[in-house]
């Protein structure tokens, strides 16, 4: 596609309730990751895919957050159970990089708002 | 640990004038990058302008200038010939160039630019 995309734009979910949120990255970017944002804050890492490797998930703030990436292209991050805290924007970034090239820019999605009631 | 920290939460400047934002960041790494992001209500991060550590010369896109400080670990934004269509949240991020690319993120500057 044009961009990278993501679905749903909004979400509300209530207390307990497990949501998925889905990301179509770039066609061919290697990396993709995962950050939340919440409200007034800057993003925060949450994990980090080559390909459908996930490199880095040490950002992720509980067991409760997964994340995947099975064929390499779109991911989907889960969140189970979820709770108030959990209220934020989650947005997906990919770009072409490769491990050891330099460069290459992380394009945005616009994200998705999560929102625990 | 590396963090960015950018000071100013709010600035406002008058269309056609210049700005400047601030922005300092700790690391004890070598070759890294800097980054401007800008994110207008949409929510869509859009990148502004982007230095290479190891590059001593200052970049520049248009209207979209840096001043980076690799003694003094400061990348400050200045935009000239300011537009209203420049309003927005920006944010400095950093990464190191390594195996993980994830961006560290300052907690951003909300910018107006009144007519």
């Amino acid at each position: 596609g044009a961009g990278v995309s993501q679905s749903p734009r909004y979400k509300v979910a209530k207390r307990g309730q497990d949501v998925a949120l889905r990301c179509d990255p770039i066609s061919g970017h290697v990396s993709l990751f995962w950050y939340q944002q919440a409200l007034g804050q800057g993003p925060e890492f949450l994990t980090y895919f080559q390909n459908e490797a996930q490199l880095d998930k040490s950002g992720l703030p509980s067991d409760r957050f997964f994340a995947e990436r099975p064929e390499g292209s779109v991911s989907t991050l889960k969140i189970q159970r979820t709770q108030q805290e959990d209220s934020a924007v989650y947005l997906c970034a990919s770009s072409l990089a490769w491990s050891n090239s330099r460069g290459a820019e992380a394009f945005f999605g616009q994200g998705t708002r999560l929102t625990v009631v | 640990a590396q963090t960015v920290t950018q000071s100013q939460p709010e600035m406002s400047v008058q269309e056609a004038e210049t700005v400047t934002l601030s922005c300092t960041y700790d690391t004890s790494e070598s070759d890294y990058y800097l980054f401007w992001y800008k994110q207008p209500p949409s929510r869509q991060m859009i990148l502004v302008i982007r230095q290479e550590a190891y590059k001593q010369q200052n970049a520049t896109e248009n209207r979209f200038s840096v001043n980076f400080q690799k003694a003094a670990k400061s990348f400050s934004l200045k935009i000239s010939d300011s537009q209203l269509g420049d309003a927005a949240m920006y944010f400095c991020a950093y990464r190191i160039n390594g195996n993980n690319r994830k961006l560290i993120w300052g907690l951003g500057t909300s910018l107006a630019v009144n007519p």
